[in-house]
This record gives C-alpha cells, structure tokens and sequence, in this order.
C-alpha cells in the first residue's frame, strides 16, 4: 500500500476554515485518494474522496495537487464538532481495504 | 435508511475464551468489512465479506474467522483469546463497486483479562 504522511496535529479557531494536509508521493495511477474522521468514542466516518480533480461535498473539499503527491482536506468553517482525528487514506480501485495510519487530530478552539 | 450496527456494545472475556461480535449492514449494501482497533492507533483491517465469502485479508491469525449471512449481516469469531485482542472492533458496509466509501458502526469494546 501507499504510503500518506499528515501532521500528528492541529488546531484551529472555530467558525474559520481549516486546511488539512496530505503528503502520498509514492501514489499509483489508479489510487484514490479517502479521507475519513472519527469523532471520540464513534466508528471512523466518510468525509470525501477524489482521484484527481477537486471534490465538493457538503462536508468539505478535497484540493488534490496536479502532480497528485499531495492532497489537502478543506473544511470551510470548523465547529466544535468537527474536532476528530482525520485519517487520509489511499485506496486503489476495488482493493478491499482501508489502511489508516495514525492521522491528524484536529483540535477546534471556541 | 438504517445506518451500521453493532452487537454487543461491551464485552468482558477472560484469556482462553472464545467470543463473537456481531454486525448489521446498512440498508442496500452487500459487503462488510472488519476493523481491529487499539487504543490511540488507527483502525486495522482484518478481513471482508462478499458474497458469503471471505473476500480479502489482513495480517491476523486465522483464530480470528468470520461469517456473513444471506440478509449480508455478519459476525466475528476470535478463539483462544490473547490480553492483546483487547480492541474495539469496528464494522463498515458498502457496496461492492469501485472505490465506495465504507459506513462503520459505533464499534464493539473487547475487553480480554
């Protein structure tokens, strides 16, 4: 599998928006790129994905980079609730499996 | 629309023991997918079911087995349990087309003394 690097951490003031990074440079043709959060105490959760072009959803964006070795998850005005560990994730087209790494914890400030 | 869910929500066993978890799909979806995770990493991939059938691997030992039933709801068998299968134990459904995003349930707590 793929590898992806994020942040360990970040923190951002509520109602702005929040950038997070992802660094894949060894990404394959044919690999999406996940992003997924897990809110304390709940299951993972699915945020968006793309393969490459940008992505809107009502979550968030997906900003995926021209040579696709990076990606960054946009969340346009965090709130309190979007406090969660952010897992970016590649996944090929029909592998079975998501491979998470340790993520970013995203720590929202009132 | 029924989301994922998960049976029981705790569990205590004892070393030695043999348990299973249980798992309901989201409506319309035919695959189910299961996850170990410890406490402050990353979920980890046990294995999936397609069609009844075991449909891909992780690097677990084969006491850890599973099963999926007609109606696509699974369950999760671990025999001989080790302190370290302490975990919660995620399940995620999709459907099996393409690179669908997987909807996981709130997770069954295991705790092995």
């Amino acid at each position: 599998d793929a590898k992806t690097t994020q942040p360990n951490s970040m923190e951002s003031n509520e109602e702005e928006p929040v950038h997070l990074p992802c660094n894949h440079s060894t990404i394959s043709g044919t690999d999406y790129i996940h992003w997924y959060r897990q809110l304390p105490s709940q299951g993972p959760e699915y945020v968006i994905h793309g393969l490459t072009s940008n992505v809107n959803n009502r979550m968030a964006s997906l900003a995926i980079a021209e040579d696709r070795k990076s990606s960054t998850l946009i969340l346009h005005r965090a709130t309190l609730r979007d406090a969660a560990v952010y897992y970016c994730i590649l996944r090929y087209f029909g592998n079975e499996k998501l491979t998470f790494g340790t993520g970013t914890r995203l720590t929202i400030i009132p | 629309e029924t989301g994922v869910t998960q049976s029981p929500t705790h569990l205590i066993k004892t070393r030695g023991q043999q348990v299973t978890l249980r798992c309901s799909s989201q409506s319309g979806h035919n695959t189910v997918s299961w996850y170990q995770q410890a406490l402050g990493q990353g979920p980890q991939f046990i294995f999936q079911y397609y069609r009844e059938e075991e449909n891909g691997r992780g690097n677990f030992p084969p006491r850890f087995s599973g099963l999926q039933f007609p109606n696509y709801s699974s369950e999760l068998n671990v025999n001989a349990l080790e302190l370290d299968d302490s975990a919660l134990y995620l399940c995620a459904s999709s459907w099996h087309r393409g690179p669908n995003e997987q909807y996981f349930g709130p997770g069954t707590r295991l705790t092995v003394t």
